[in-house]
């Protein structure tokens, strides 16, 4: 069966950096886009941009450019997503998906919190 | 502030229909049929509940049903049960390489 599991909670001080791994399994890792959402405490959700596992192809939201950066190792089916000069508004969950066809974010990884705190 | 517009809530009673709008504009909702709707329960991630405005995956109950019509996009519940208390939100790709918008999310309780 399709599985994302993502790596365990982090909590980082203001101006470090972060980074979460997304181990993917039962399908074809190349297949499908892998994206990137987050979601502050009590709040909504929030695209932060989309990796291509066959190119290694990004796009990221504007609001992240310069400070996001998606890899992947197709050795080891797992994509990553590192966000740099952390503050203490990016303390949030962050979730990796798939997504099939031009809308669909049909498997989701479990989520991982990032606290940053001084 | 989200791209899409939802309620922030709804209600409704067990066995009734509640209905969620998401509301976006020329650049996406009105000219994409690619808007998907999402269940969240409180610490998990979210389930794909609709996608394409009108499918359902696999597994979802017919008691879900997607629509749009101009620039709105509408998830209906009919046949309310305690189990849909949840947050909904809705999603339209938006077509600026394969970007995606998220709507602020719905809060449904079921009284």
């Amino acid at each position: 069966q399709v599985q994302l599991v993502q790596s365990g909670a982090e909590v980082k001080k203001p101006g470090a950096s972060v980074q979460v791994s997304c181990k993917t399994s039962g399908y074809t890792f190349n297949g499908y886009y892998i994206y990137w959402v987050r979601q502050a405490p009590g709040q909504g959700l929030e695209w932060m941009g989309w990796i291509n596992p066959n190119s290694g192809g990004t796009n990221y939201a504007q609001k992240f450019q310069g400070r996001v950066t998606m890899t992947r190792d197709t050795s080891i089916s797992t994509a990553y997503m590192g966000l740099s000069r952390l503050r203490s508004d990016d303390t949030a969950v962050y979730y990796c998906a798939r997504i099939s066809g031009y809308n669909s974010f049909d498997y989701w990884g479990q989520g991982t919190l990032v606290t940053v705190s001084s | 502030q989200s791209a899409l517009t939802q309620p922030r809530s709804v209600s409704g009673s067990p066995g009734q229909s509640v209905t969620i709008s998401c509301t976006g504009t020329d650049s996406d909702v009105v000219i994409y049929t690619y808007v998907s709707w999402y269940q969240q329960y409180p610490g998990k991630a979210p389930k794909v509940m609709i996608f394409d405005v009108t499918k359902r995956p696999s597994g979802v109950p017919d008691r879900f049903s997607g629509s749009k019509s101009g620039n709105t996009a509408s998830l209906t519940i009919s046949g309310l049960q305690a189990e849909d208390e949840a947050d909904y939100y809705c999603c339209s790709y938006t077509g600026r390489y394969t970007d995606v918008a998220f709507g602020g999310g719905t809060k449904l309780t079921v009284l």
